[in-house]
């Protein structure tokens, strides 16, 4: 029941800019959009998340449309250490009534990245 | 990762056997999750905690048991009663209140033979 769709895989050419697309077309006025990726067989690592205005830290940058529907994760310059399944996954900024804030990870992007 | 830990990283056990799996973080954050992933599939929720003493279920409960006595700590019991308990184990925390990023632990591979 992940709310975003995901290419299944992509490859990238070490150095390069890694450019991860993300749909999120029913994604509401307060849910963000938080991007993980999880290298084989470790824990699911934070990279970057947004509501509406485009945010960049230490790992990445993150493109959102104006109308939110999609948005896109960059990495600047790939290395062979980014090559990983990333997830871009979409959130309420408020908890839920009665609920836990369990993230929903859908299949993701498995990014190869080449020498 | 980043002040997670999760103990050990690989775990074998006989069909029939319960296995506590450790989760401890030094964030000081209140809320605790307990994470289960399949082979190709993504997290499925299994138990959570957003204060001391206090847990609820997850989407997957059956078969699991867990305990919440220090803020520190949230271990995950694995018991003879979960059907399909081979698996790969996520712990994550966060700050309580909406929207808080979750950090994960590097998991426990659970492997019953």
């Amino acid at each position: 029941d992940a709310k975003t769709t995901q290419p299944t895989s992509m490859d990238c050419a070490e150095g390069r800019a890694a450019n991860l697309p993300c749909n999120h077309s029913t994604i509401s006025g307060n849910e963000y959009v938080y991007w993980y990726r999880q290298i084989h067989s470790q824990g699911p690592q934070y990279i970057i998340h947004g509501l509406k205005n485009n945010e960049t830290n230490e790992m990445a940058s993150l493109i959102i449309t104006e109308d939110r529907k999609s948005s896109t994760l960059i990495l600047p310059h790939a290395t062979l250490r980014d090559t990983a399944v990333y997830y871009c996954i979409v959130r309420s900024s408020s908890s839920p009534q009665g609920g836990s804030e369990k993230l929903v990870f859908g299949k993701g992007t498995k990014l190869t990245v080449n020498p | 990762d980043g002040g997670i830990t999760q103990s050990p990283k690989y775990l074998f056990r006989k069909e029939g056997q319960n296995v506590t799996l450790s989760c401890e973080q030094n964030l000081n954050h209140d809320a605790m999750y307990w994470y289960r992933q399949d082979p190709g599939q993504g997290l499925r929720l299994i138990y959570y905690s957003q204060i001391v003493n206090d847990f609820q279920k997850g989407d997957i409960a059956e078969g699991y048991s867990v305990s919440r006595e220090k803020k520190e700590s949230f271990p995950l019991t694995v018991t003879s009663a979960q059907k399909n308990p081979t698996a790969f184990y996520l712990c994550a925390s966060s700050a309580t209140g909406g929207g808080n990023t979750q950090y994960f632990g590097p998991g426990t591979r659970l492997t019953v033979l």
